[in-house]
């Protein structure tokens, strides 16, 4: 049972607004990754993060930054919400460094920006 | 660079019936291939994996076999039931790639809608 958090699920904030989604894993995997999935339920890779101090863009350009403090914890964040941003953002670990190995995912924070 | 294509639904059957999803993928490398299911209103969840060719995957009833001389993960199962509607996402891992970002390349989903 793979044990990745994220918080809020839900969130409906409006235009302008800063906002910070977060994920938080307890499994101690090196490897983090935020996909944005859209209403047509495509995924995209928009951050990852080797490990800490590490952090990368993904293939889909992203206003979004992201952090790596810690190893546990992976946080997202918007400085000045679009409704272009309305959308499920996913957050996923895997252990090691191989393409191997699975990747386990976060339940999804959906977020609306009015 | 990497791409997966895989069939568009939605995918309607009925209980007990045959399920083939189709998955081709597009790789420079020598990918991993993943399929994964997401339940409404959750995160995905891995349903099976193959890492080289001619391998299969298999779980819960499902299975999919590494075809690399069609570059394809058709993801299969024998008699389907009304608690495997979901959407479906093929799936690779590339890094052996050489460039490009890390991570996994979904294809677009297929919504799944298996009624009694």
């Amino acid at each position: 049972e793979a044990d990745i958090y994220q918080t809020p699920r839900y969130l409906v904030i409006g235009t302008g607004k800063k906002i910070t989604l977060e994920c938080s894993q307890t499994m101690g995997h090196d490897k983090m990754y935020w996909y944005q999935q859209d209403p047509g339920m495509e995924l995209h890779l928009i951050h990852y993060s080797y490990g800490v101090n590490s952090t990368e863009k993904g293939d889909l350009s992203s206003e979004s930054t992201v952090s790596r403090i810690r190893t546990e914890h992976f946080p997202l964040t918007l400085e000045s919400a679009r409704p272009s941003h309305t959308s499920q953002y996913l957050c996923a670990s895997t252990p090691g460094r191989y393409g191997t190995d699975t990747q386990y995912f976060g339940p999804g924070t959906r977020l609306t920006v009015l | 660079g990497n791409s997966v294509t895989q069939m568009e639904g939605p995918v309607t059957l009925s209980e007990e019936a045959f399920l083939t999803i189709n998955c081709t993928y597009t790789a420079t490398g020598y990918p991993s291939l993943f399929w994964y299911v997401q339940y409404p209103g959750e995160g995905l969840q891995l349903l099976l994996k193959a890492t080289k060719a001619d391998d299969k995957g298999s779980n819960k009833g499902f299975e999919a076999t590494y075809r690399k001389e069609t570059t394809s993960f058709h993801l299969e199962k024998g008699s389907v039931q009304v608690s495997d509607s979901a959407v479906y996402f093929c799936a690779l891992s590339d890094p052996w790639s050489g460039g490009g970002a890390d991570g996994l390349t979904f294809g677009k989903g297929t919504h799944l809608i298996i009624q009694p």
